[in-house]
């Protein structure tokens, strides 16, 4: 069984929608992430929280919104998708501590949610 | 340039052999780890096994093991006895130093390759 839990596994939205996709974690992490992955590519980085703060966000559309209301929440707020964004949306967590040893810690995944764009 | 190299689209393992999926790696940190994931068609990604790059032996986990040949940056997975439910996508994937923030901690990167896709035959 993941630690890492997202809901709703899967979300059909039309482009004038507003959906969130939630993420929870009970692994004491204080790094979450989230990954956009299209058919049959590698998981490409959308944004990181360390310590419930946005520390990461590669250059994604605004019409995507990341919060982190705790240390084991992280929604992503969905406004006036493209059919281009349907994929599937995965969210990790990992300790994150200060110094240089961290680079040693795994991300943990979610079973990921898929998001068709209609 | 690619951080992460899998030059391997698609491997096909007859059940019970054993079989090794490439992974080339560049960068100029000499702190780093690198990762295996498999991600069946279900969608999860499930974490493998870890390499450190400081670590002198070759990690094992199980049936995994990670041919690490540091000179060579190379990190290869070798499935020992496969079993139909190791049919998946599997991926290599490397973390770097961190990013440093002072007012929030820190948070890693990871990196991945493009994918190997796995199958097992009966």
């Amino acid at each position: 069984d993941t630690e890492v839990t997202q809901t709703p596994k899967h979300l059909v939205m039309g482009m004038t929608n507003k959906k969130s996709l939630k993420c929870e974690q009970h692994m004491g992490h204080r790094a979450m992430y989230w990954y956009k992955q299209k058919a049959k590519k590698p998981p490409e980085l959308m944004f990181v929280y360390s310590y419930e703060k946005l520390s990461i966000n590669e250059s994604v559309p605004s019409r995507f919104s990341p919060e982190c209301p705790n240390s084991s929440l992280l929604n992503l707020h969905l406004h006036a998708l493209q059919p281009e964004d349907s994929a599937l949306y995965l969210c990790a967590s990992s300790q994150a501590v200060q110094g240089a040893l961290s680079y040693n810690s795994p991300l943990h995944f979610g079973n990921g949610t898929r998001l068709t764009v209609t | 340039a690619q951080k992460i190299t899998q030059t391997q689209p698609g491997m096909f393992v007859q059940e019970k052999e054993a079989v090794t999926l490439d992974c080339t790696y560049d960068t100029s940190d000499p702190s780093y780890g690198l990762f295996w994931y498999k991600q069946p068609s279900s969608g999860e990604m499930i974490f493998l096994i870890y390499q450190g790059s400081y670590d002198q032996q070759n990690a094992t986990e199980g049936r995994y093991s990670l041919n690490f040949q540091k000179a060579r940056k190379s990190a290869n997975l070798v499935i020992s006895a496969s079993q139909l439910g190791d049919s998946a996508m599997y991926f290599c994937a490397m973390r770097e130093p961190l990013i440093q923030n002072s007012s929030s901690g820190s948070a890693r990167q990871l990196t991945f390759g493009s994918g190997t896709q796995l199958t097992v035959l009966p």
